[in-house]
């Protein structure tokens, strides 16, 4: 069974740092893209980055480039996304999720909610 | 842009739901379809436009490509209200706002 397990949300500051992790079991890490997408009420669902196999290749969204970081471990069965220079306007359940071939998303985690606020 | 209608459908057990998803420009058949529950991460329906994920009901179908496309939900039952998003991954990957399924 695949499972993926966030964790690493919290309450944090405007400009504070945060950084989620993603543990994955029940298939091979290693041979799919990795996503996260988060979730807010007012904008609903929004895809945040992604990561290829092997880590060469990373895609942000236009909204979070300079400021996040998806990094993954394979020896680990472990995804990441460090958050930096946060804003109120990225307050969202951030959820880990497999890409599957072509780019939808088959499995998620169950959700880490991240609050920014002062 | 992804463009789904109605914002909110307000139908009965047993009755047919019709959802739409419109982009902005054509896709191809490059869309999914998903259902979430309050207090629970999207579920996989649909991909490729028309195919059931696995362990989907019959009375979920999907259609359309291009610009346009349905999500059908052939009687419904109680545990199908909730939200259901699609998304785009023809060119990155984008969700609709979602429709509304309620009684």
């Amino acid at each position: 069974e695949v499972q993926l397990v966030e964790s690493g949300g919290g309450l944090v500051q405007p400009g504070g740092s945060l950084r989620l992790s993603c543990v994955a079991s029940g298939f091979p890490f290693s041979a799919y893209w990795m996503s996260w997408v988060r979730q807010t009420p007012g904008k609903g669902l929004e895809w945040v980055a992604n990561i290829y196999e092997d880590g060469s290749q990373k895609y942000y969204v236009d909204s979070v480039k300079d400021r996040f970081t998806i990094s993954r471990d394979n020896a680990e069965n472990s995804l990441y996304l460090q958050m930096n220079s946060l804003r109120t306007e990225d307050t969202a359940i951030y959820y880990c999720a497999r890409d599957n071939f072509g780019g939808y998303f088959a499995h998620w985690g169950q959700g880490a909610l991240v609050t920014v606020s002062s | 842009v992804m463009t789904q209608s109605p914002a909110t459908l307000s139908l009965s057990p047993g009755d047919r739901a019709t959802l739409s998803c419109r982009a902005s420009q054509s896709i191809n058949n490059n869309l999914a379809w998903y259902q979430q529950k309050a207090g629970q991460a999207p579920r996989l329906l649909i991909y490729g436009a028309s195919t059931r994920a696995t362990g989907v009901p019959a009375r979920f179908s999907g259609s359309g490509s291009g610009t346009e496309f349905t999500l059908t939900i052939s009687g419904l039952q109680s545990e199908d209200f909730g939200v259901y998003y699609c998304q785009q991954y023809f060119d990155w990957k984008m969700f609709g706002q979602g429709t509304k399924v309620e009684i």
